[in-house]
């Protein structure tokens, strides 16, 4: 019973480098959402998924960009990353109101 | 908008006191409240939630907490803290035209010594 499966757990990245975080659940849910959370800072939504086939920004979407591949996986991409998007990055999913996380990645970028 | 504030950035309490983690909130429609617990390296954890059924939710672990409107709070107890209590704790609201998307507190880190 995997849950929420989040790829890669580390990474290391320099500055203006692209990368996809992946994200998968197993558990048959409608929406699913990305977070990252930073110190002294709790969680914050990046860009969320209401249903297959759609997506909507959260409260903080600069320099991110999803795509809900189909209903199981859930793609954050930094096109050009930046110091400032050094966090752990969450991804969790629902079919209503409670959210399973997955266990984060945790993304330095240099 | 819906948002909670979460008093207390760390909160220390001895083993088998009482635990109170405070959560204010602030929402112009009846709120949908959450209790996550993080542990260490780990993703969150819902312990409880509140969805106007009734105003004293118990959740996982011993944990329980009560909704007053008319103190707009939400906090969160257990009578006697276990030391595998220590982790990070989470106030949460559902978000408004965000379907069933949270905004989060900043977290009260709870240390329990023996």
């Amino acid at each position: 019973n995997a849950g929420v499966t989040q790829t890669p757990k580390f990474q290391v990245l320099k500055t203006g480098q692209s990368m996809t975080l992946q994200c998968a659940q197993d558990m048959n849910h409608n929406s699913m959402y990305w977070y990252r959370q930073d110190p002294g800072m709790g969680l914050r939504l990046i860009y969320y998924s209401a249903s297959e086939g759609t997506t909507d920004k959260g409260e903080v979407p600069n320099g991110y960009n999803v795509s809900r591949l189909n209903k199981r996986e859930f793609s954050l991409r930094l096109e050009s990353a930046a110091p400032s998007q050094t966090s752990v990055y969450f991804c969790a999913s629902s079919l209503r109101d409670r959210q399973h996380f997955g266990d984060g990645t945790r993304l330095s970028i240099l | 908008a819906q948002s909670v504030t979460q008093l207390g950035s760390h909160v220390s309490v001895s083993e088998g006191a009482l635990v109170l983690l405070r959560c204010n909130y602030s929402s112009s429609v009846p709120p949908y409240l959450f209790w996550y617990v993080q542990y260490p390296n780990q993703g969150l954890q819902l312990l409880l939630k509140y969805t106007s059924a009734a105003t004293l939710v118990k959740g996982i672990n011993g944990f329980e907490a009560e909704f007053k409107k008319s103190e707009t709070s939400f906090h969160l107890t257990k009578p006697s803290a276990h030391m595998s209590d220590a982790a990070e704790y989470f106030c949460a609201v559902r978000a408004s035209n965000s379907g069933y998307a949270l905004n989060f507190g900043k977290g009260t880190s709870l240390l329990v010594t023996p």
